[in-house]
């Protein structure tokens, strides 16, 4: 089925340890994001990309680094985990349109603990 | 810049009420809008979207219009059902730019 699809769904950290939390979609979609939600807080973007070898900063980058090497993929590493970022990931994708009319499928989630 | 601001919550209602989520938006240019519902354990669906001034975005008996003099896309729905029970997300989007989306609305429907 067409769509974004996470992967792992869950994973349990150490703190100080690294991951990558991987995200493909196959609509060739030019936009994909990064976000995370914790309660009460809403949905903060992480990192954003607008193609392949761009990307750029939201609202809550540090802690975190992306790349684009392809259109389909968008993966998210966490360079030495904390318990701060602990939280669900949401990754997600859409058209680039002429005023932006296109909304976001987003991935079904990644809900990571860092112990 | 772009925001979303977004009724607080949580909402309580009993089953077959009558649901209204207020949004307001601040943007530059002409935003779409979209309403987002996400339920227990799941990610974001799109609910309904509307693109210009005065378009009406509906879907499972949900409805929100785009009002540009009072910048609002409040969602409705006539009779809401236990199923309903969820976290709604308004979001706008501009021309390139990114999505943004208000708080998220916690709707409880209680039989």
């Amino acid at each position: 089925n067409a769509g974004v699809t996470q992967t792992p769904k869950f994973q349990v950290l150490k703190t100080g340890q690294s991951m990558t939390l991987q995200c493909a979609q196959d609509m060739n979609h030019e936009y994909m994001s990064w976000y995370r939600q914790d309660p009460g807080m809403g949905l903060r973007l992480i990192h954003y990309s607008v193609g392949a070898g761009i990307t750029d900063q939201g609202e809550v980058p540090n802690g975190y680094n992306v790349s684009r090497s392809t259109t389909e993929d968008f993966p998210l590493r966490l360079l030495s985990a904390a318990p701060s970022q602990t939280s669900v990931y949401f990754c997600a994708s859409s058209y680039s349109g002429p005023q932006g009319g296109n909304g976001y499928t987003f991935g079904s989630g990644t809900r990571l603990t860092v112990v | 810049g772009n925001s979303v601001t977004q009724m607080e919550g949580p909402v309580t209602l009993s089953e077959e009420a009558f649901l209204t989520i207020n949004c307001t938006y601040t943007a530059t240019g002409y935003p779409s809008l979209f309403w987002y519902v996400q339920y227990p354990g799941e990610g974001l669906q799109l609910l309904l979207k509307a693109t210009k001034a005065d378009d009406k975005g509906s879907n499972k008996g949900f409805e929100a219009t785009y009002r540009k003099e009072t910048t609002s896309f409040h969602l409705e729905k006539g009779s809401v059902q236990v199923s309903d029970s969820a976290v709604y997300f308004c979001a706008l989007r501009t021309s390139g730019s990114r999505l943004t989306f208000g708080e998220g609305t916690q709707l409880t429907v209680n039989p």
